[in-house]
Protein backbone atom coordinates (compact mmCIF):
# COMPACT_ATOMS: atom_id res chain seq x y z
CA UNK A 1 0.00 0.00 0.00
CA UNK A 2 0.91 3.23 -0.36
CA UNK A 3 -0.65 6.02 0.99
CA UNK A 4 -4.17 6.25 3.23
CA UNK A 5 -6.37 3.30 2.70
CA UNK A 6 -10.02 3.47 4.56
CA UNK A 7 -12.58 0.63 4.64
CA UNK A 8 -15.24 0.01 4.05
CA UNK A 9 -15.53 2.21 0.56
CA UNK A 10 -19.17 2.48 1.25
CA UNK A 11 -21.12 1.00 3.65
CA UNK A 12 -25.76 1.14 4.26
CA UNK A 13 -25.92 0.54 8.31
CA UNK A 14 -29.62 0.81 10.36
CA UNK A 15 -29.86 3.28 12.80
CA UNK A 16 -28.50 1.88 16.53
CA UNK A 17 -26.13 -0.31 15.00
CA UNK A 18 -22.10 -0.04 15.71
CA UNK A 19 -19.69 0.69 13.07
CA UNK A 20 -16.05 1.10 13.03
CA UNK A 21 -14.57 2.73 9.76
CA UNK A 22 -10.78 1.87 9.25
CA UNK A 23 -7.65 3.97 8.10
CA UNK A 24 -4.64 2.91 7.75
CA UNK A 25 -1.25 4.98 6.25
CA UNK A 26 2.24 3.69 5.81
CA UNK A 27 3.81 7.02 5.25
CA UNK A 28 5.04 6.86 9.13
CA UNK A 29 3.24 10.17 9.95
CA UNK A 30 2.48 11.23 13.40
CA UNK A 31 -0.58 13.04 12.98
CA UNK A 32 -3.91 11.76 11.76
CA UNK A 33 -7.23 13.13 11.15
CA UNK A 34 -10.72 12.12 10.49
CA UNK A 35 -13.51 14.49 8.87
CA UNK A 36 -17.10 14.56 7.26
CA UNK A 37 -18.12 16.23 4.15
CA UNK A 38 -21.50 17.06 3.84
CA UNK A 39 -23.00 18.80 1.01
CA UNK A 40 -23.34 22.76 1.30
CA UNK A 41 -20.56 22.09 4.24
CA UNK A 42 -16.90 22.72 4.91
CA UNK A 43 -14.76 19.35 6.20
CA UNK A 44 -15.43 18.81 9.65
CA UNK A 45 -13.20 17.75 12.26
CA UNK A 46 -14.50 15.10 14.24
CA UNK A 47 -11.55 13.69 16.09
CA UNK A 48 -7.44 13.97 15.66
CA UNK A 49 -4.24 12.56 16.96
CA UNK A 50 -1.16 14.08 16.74
CA UNK A 51 0.65 10.78 18.22
CA UNK A 52 0.49 7.50 18.79
CA UNK A 53 -1.15 7.22 22.05
CA UNK A 54 -2.69 10.57 22.38
CA UNK A 55 -6.08 11.78 20.75
CA UNK A 56 -8.23 14.85 20.50
CA UNK A 57 -11.79 16.14 19.98
CA UNK A 58 -12.49 18.39 17.02
CA UNK A 59 -15.81 20.72 16.12
CA UNK A 60 -18.00 18.01 15.78
CA UNK A 61 -17.30 14.76 18.17
CA UNK A 62 -20.46 13.48 19.72
CA UNK A 63 -21.39 10.27 18.45
CA UNK A 64 -17.92 9.12 17.18
CA UNK A 65 -15.04 7.56 19.26
CA UNK A 66 -11.20 6.83 18.12
CA UNK A 67 -8.11 4.86 19.23
CA UNK A 68 -4.36 5.53 18.19
CA UNK A 69 -2.92 2.57 19.36
CA UNK A 70 -0.14 2.69 16.74
CA UNK A 71 1.12 4.94 13.84
CA UNK A 72 -0.44 3.69 11.21
CA UNK A 73 -3.96 2.75 12.46
CA UNK A 74 -6.61 5.51 12.92
CA UNK A 75 -9.90 3.51 13.50
CA UNK A 76 -13.49 5.89 14.02
CA UNK A 77 -16.37 4.22 16.05
CA UNK A 78 -19.83 4.82 15.64
CA UNK A 79 -21.16 3.73 18.85
CA UNK A 80 -24.92 3.76 18.01
CA UNK A 81 -25.43 5.13 14.76
CA UNK A 82 -28.59 7.87 13.51
CA UNK A 83 -29.16 9.33 10.22
CA UNK A 84 -27.64 12.37 10.99
CA UNK A 85 -24.39 10.70 10.87
CA UNK A 86 -25.07 9.93 7.14
CA UNK A 87 -22.25 11.59 5.56
CA UNK A 88 -18.88 11.10 3.74
CA UNK A 89 -15.93 10.46 5.91
CA UNK A 90 -12.51 11.14 4.88
CA UNK A 91 -9.42 10.18 7.58
CA UNK A 92 -6.12 12.16 6.67
CA UNK A 93 -2.40 12.25 7.97
CA UNK A 94 0.37 14.78 8.04
CA UNK A 95 3.97 14.26 9.25
CA UNK A 96 3.14 16.02 12.40
CA UNK A 97 1.02 17.95 14.39
CA UNK A 98 0.46 20.95 15.83
CA UNK A 99 2.73 24.22 15.35
CA UNK A 100 4.54 22.28 12.58
CA UNK A 101 3.66 23.43 9.02
CA UNK A 102 2.97 20.42 6.70
CA UNK A 103 0.48 19.47 4.54
CA UNK A 104 -2.50 16.85 5.11
CA UNK A 105 -2.64 13.73 2.93
CA UNK A 106 -6.26 12.20 2.28
CA UNK A 107 -8.07 8.76 1.90
CA UNK A 108 -10.02 8.22 -0.62
CA UNK A 109 -13.10 8.30 1.87
CA UNK A 110 -15.82 6.34 3.18
CA UNK A 111 -19.10 7.04 2.19
CA UNK A 112 -21.80 5.86 5.12
CA UNK A 113 -25.44 5.85 4.71
CA UNK A 114 -27.94 5.14 8.36
CA UNK A 115 -31.16 4.82 7.33
CA UNK B 1 -17.72 32.15 15.47
CA UNK B 2 -15.49 30.71 13.03
CA UNK B 3 -15.84 31.72 9.33
CA UNK B 4 -14.68 30.58 5.89
CA UNK B 5 -16.74 32.25 2.69
CA UNK B 6 -16.63 31.03 -1.14
CA UNK B 7 -18.51 31.58 -3.98
CA UNK B 8 -20.71 28.21 -4.32
CA UNK B 9 -19.97 28.27 -7.92
CA UNK B 10 -17.98 29.74 -10.84
CA UNK B 11 -18.12 28.84 -14.70
CA UNK B 12 -14.95 29.83 -17.08
CA UNK B 13 -13.86 28.86 -20.52
CA UNK B 14 -10.67 26.84 -21.19
CA UNK B 15 -8.08 28.35 -21.95
CA UNK B 16 -8.57 31.39 -20.14
CA UNK B 17 -8.00 32.41 -16.49
CA UNK B 18 -10.20 32.36 -12.97
CA UNK B 19 -9.90 34.15 -9.99
CA UNK B 20 -11.63 32.17 -7.01
CA UNK B 21 -11.99 34.27 -3.68
CA UNK B 22 -11.58 33.21 -0.07
CA UNK B 23 -12.72 35.52 2.67
CA UNK B 24 -12.45 34.52 6.32
CA UNK B 25 -13.00 35.27 9.79
CA UNK B 26 -11.05 33.22 12.50
CA UNK B 27 -9.64 33.00 16.28
CA UNK B 28 -6.11 32.91 14.65
CA UNK B 29 -4.19 32.34 11.71
CA UNK B 30 -1.33 29.84 11.40
CA UNK B 31 -1.62 29.65 7.32
CA UNK B 32 -3.74 29.33 4.88
CA UNK B 33 -4.56 26.36 2.43
CA UNK B 34 -6.05 25.34 -0.77
CA UNK B 35 -6.77 22.15 -1.92
CA UNK B 36 -8.01 20.48 -4.95
CA UNK B 37 -11.36 18.01 -5.05
CA UNK B 38 -12.31 15.96 -8.25
CA UNK B 39 -16.00 14.79 -7.62
CA UNK B 40 -15.89 11.41 -5.82
CA UNK B 41 -12.25 12.01 -4.97
CA UNK B 42 -10.00 13.03 -2.04
CA UNK B 43 -8.65 16.65 -1.87
CA UNK B 44 -5.17 16.92 -2.54
CA UNK B 45 -2.93 19.71 -1.31
CA UNK B 46 -2.25 22.83 -3.85
CA UNK B 47 -0.84 25.42 -2.39
CA UNK B 48 0.00 27.22 1.03
CA UNK B 49 0.11 30.66 2.64
CA UNK B 50 1.40 32.30 5.64
CA UNK B 51 2.90 35.41 5.02
CA UNK B 52 1.16 38.18 3.11
CA UNK B 53 2.24 38.04 -0.87
CA UNK B 54 1.60 35.86 -4.18
CA UNK B 55 3.18 32.49 -4.05
CA UNK B 56 3.45 30.94 -7.69
CA UNK B 57 3.18 27.06 -8.51
CA UNK B 58 2.95 26.49 -12.67
CA UNK B 59 -0.41 27.39 -14.09
CA UNK B 60 -1.52 28.07 -10.22
CA UNK B 61 -1.09 30.79 -8.16
CA UNK B 62 -2.23 31.81 -4.69
CA UNK B 63 -2.10 35.17 -2.59
CA UNK B 64 -3.00 36.05 1.10
CA UNK B 65 -3.46 39.31 2.60
CA UNK B 66 -3.46 38.90 6.42
CA UNK B 67 -4.86 41.89 7.27
CA UNK B 68 -7.71 41.90 5.10
CA UNK B 69 -8.47 38.59 5.98
CA UNK B 70 -8.45 37.57 2.48
CA UNK B 71 -7.25 34.89 -0.11
CA UNK B 72 -7.47 33.86 -3.58
CA UNK B 73 -6.64 31.22 -6.51
CA UNK B 74 -5.90 31.72 -9.26
CA UNK B 75 -5.82 29.60 -12.26
CA UNK B 76 -4.26 30.46 -15.42
CA UNK B 77 -4.57 28.41 -19.52
CA UNK B 78 -7.32 26.53 -18.17
CA UNK B 79 -8.14 23.28 -19.06
CA UNK B 80 -10.68 20.59 -18.96
CA UNK B 81 -9.28 18.71 -15.95
CA UNK B 82 -9.50 22.09 -13.75
CA UNK B 83 -13.18 21.19 -13.24
CA UNK B 84 -13.32 20.11 -9.58
CA UNK B 85 -14.39 21.82 -6.36
CA UNK B 86 -11.38 24.22 -4.84
CA UNK B 87 -10.96 24.11 -0.70
CA UNK B 88 -10.12 27.44 1.35
CA UNK B 89 -8.52 26.19 4.59
CA UNK B 90 -7.34 28.18 7.37
CA UNK B 91 -5.26 26.72 10.42
CA UNK B 92 -6.55 28.65 13.41
CA UNK B 93 -5.01 29.17 16.74
CA UNK B 94 -4.96 25.53 17.50
CA UNK B 95 -3.79 24.60 14.67
CA UNK B 96 -6.57 22.86 13.23
CA UNK B 97 -7.63 23.66 9.58
CA UNK B 98 -11.09 25.58 9.52
CA UNK B 99 -12.43 24.50 5.94
CA UNK B 100 -14.60 26.54 3.58
CA UNK B 101 -17.73 24.87 2.07
CA UNK B 102 -15.32 24.79 -0.95
CA UNK B 103 -16.15 26.35 -4.77
CA UNK B 104 -17.16 23.91 -7.70
CA UNK B 105 -15.36 25.26 -11.05
CA UNK B 106 -17.10 24.50 -14.19
CA UNK B 107 -14.90 25.26 -17.28
CA UNK B 108 -16.34 25.14 -20.74
CA UNK B 109 -14.89 23.95 -23.98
Amino acid sequence: IAGITQAPTSQILAAGRRMTLRCTQDMRHNAMYWYRQDLGLGLRLIHYSNTAGTTGKGEVPDGYSVSRANTDDFPLTLASAVPSQTSVYFCASSESGGEAYNEQFFGPGTRLTVL
Amino acid sequence: GQNIDQPTEMTATEGAIVQINCTYQTSGFNGLFWYQQHAGEAPTFLSYNVLDGLEEKGRFSSFLSRSKGYSYLLLKELQMKDSASYLCAVRDSNYQLIWGAGTKLIIKP
